[in-house]
């Protein structure tokens, strides 16, 4: 198993620009989660999905839309780049849970990105 | 919405000391508490988790114990050693974070 993966690794864009980040899963979870991360703010959450064709805001979703049209794939998308959404994002699945509460999530690589 | 502190940012120990990192929380229908670690350039992983029916649970050096009326709980790392050090992130309900201890074990 892979397990989550994230495409791409790194990647520099101009503001004003747009772009999609990838994220596939294996372990056929329900819930998908897409996170910012920067320096001293830990892990900030920007858009979730309980299941398949299914999304929710986070605490930052300003800028980003996603989508969750497959059960395996959380795409992660930036319309208009700006030089504030430089960050490192990592994408992370866990299964629901049912009854017995939440369960652990899955981080993937990561991905780094640049706006100029 | 969920909010979780996450004290100190950085704790410094000696190798061979433990080391104490304390989380709290505001909403008291939350129910899972993991602990990820975080090496530098890489992926959090979970290294333990414990659920509200529970007041501790252990895991060789690492044990987490949670105060469901106080809203806090904390990670306990015995007889530190130098692959410890990394950042540890604590969690409460869905996907809320704390915002990370930096954890150095000085030789």
């Amino acid at each position: 198993n892979a397990g989550v993966t994230q495409t791409p690794k790194f990647r520099v864009l101009k503001t004003g620009q747009s772009m999609t980040l990838l994220c596939a899963q294996d372990m056929n979870h329900e819930y998908m989660y897409w996170y910012r991360q920067d320096p001293g703010m830990g892990l900030r959450l920007i858009h979730y999905s309980v299941g398949e064709g299914t999304t929710a805001k986070g605490e930052v979703p300003d800028g980003y839309n996603v989508s969750r049209l497959k059960k395996q794939n959380f795409l992660l998308g930036l319309e208009s780049a700006a030089p504030s959404q430089t960050s490192v994002y990592f994408c992370a699945s866990s299964y629901s849970g049912g009854q017995t509460g939440n369960q652990p999530q899955h981080f993937g690589d990561g991905t780094r990105l640049s706006i100029l | 919405g969920e909010n979780v502190e996450q004290h100190p940012s950085t704790l410094s120990v000696q190798e061979g000391d433990s080391a104490v990192i304390k989380c709290t929380y505001s909403d008291s229908a939350s129910n899972y508490f993991p602990w990820y670690k975080q090496e530098l350039g890489k992926r959090p992983q979970l290294i333990i988790d414990i659920r509200s029916n529970v007041g501790e649970k252990k895991d060789q050096r690492i044990a987490v114990t949670l105060n469901k009326t106080a809203k806090h709980f904390s990670l306990h790392i015995t007889e530190t050693q130098p692959e410890d050090s990394a950042v540890y992130f604590c969690a409460a309900s869905l996907a809320t974070f704390g915002k990370g201890t930096h954890l150095i074990i000085q030789p």
